[in-house]
């Protein structure tokens, strides 16, 4: 069975702190890996990763994938309040996304 | 760029009525929709796809009949939660993607409260 899970559940962590969550995966037909923050409505997307070894970056966030050792990170850098969101990892298969449980982060003023 | 559009953004109403939410892509052609459901403090569950112009493919567990889903034109699809009930109150989220190879991008979501 497809699944994806993401550590750890919940993160506190100080202004100013660099964060790092995971996602990993077993999934059949993988196509990508898509990192999104949601706050109190639905996800925005952040980042969508198809190949091994190649960052993408955005500001203080940044991924990467590791396609055979079936993993992501999601970088945070300089943490700020705003930051404050559950991040969720997608893996896209052949027809449908599989979502993991999400990290849920809060930064602390 | 990639906005989706949801409406309404909060419902409430009575038991037995039916309900409509709407999901439009404003800004680019979605092939592809989906309709998620989302519990709390749980990541989303997804229920059909729908691609423009076919039938909805829903998951399994998931009432076609109660929760009719339309995909008349690339930019627009509509849920209809027929006679719902208080066990169908929930956050439910669209989003749509232009092409295989696109991330899905997502509405606000509604959240549907049936007394």
């Amino acid at each position: 069975e497809d699944k994806v899970v993401q550590s750890p559940l919940s993160l506190v962590v100080h202004e100013g702190d660099t964060v790092t969550l995971n996602c990993s995966y077993e999934v059949t037909n993988f196509r990508s890996l898509l990192w999104y923050k949601q706050e109190k409505k639905a996800p925005t997307f952040l980042f969508m990763l198809t190949s091994s070894g190649i960052e993408k970056k955005s500001g203080r966030l940044s991924s990467i994938l590791d396609k055979k050792e079936l993993f992501s990170i999601l970088n945070i850098t300089a943490t700020q309040t705003g930051d404050s969101a559950v991040y969720l990892c997608a893996v896209a298969g052949t027809y449908k996304y599989i979502f993991g449980t999400g990290t849920r982060l809060k930064v602390l003023a | 760029g990639a906005v989706v559009s949801q409406h309404p953004s909060w419902v409430i109403c009575k038991s037995g009525t039916s309900v409509k939410i709407e999901c439009r892509s404003l800004d680019f052609q979605a092939t592809t929709m989906f309709w998620y459901r989302q519990f709390p403090k749980q990541s989303l569950m997804l229920m059909a796809t729908s691609n423009e112009g076919s039938k909805a493919t829903y998951e399994q567990g998931v009432e076609k009949d109660k929760f009719l889903i339309n995909h008349a034109s690339l930019t627009l699809s509509t849920l209809t939660v027929t006679s719902a009930h208080p066990e169908d109150s929930s956050f439910y989220i669209c989003s749509a993607r232009s092409s295989i190879n696109q991330p899905q991008h997502f509405g606000d979501g509604t959240r549907l409260s049936i007394l």
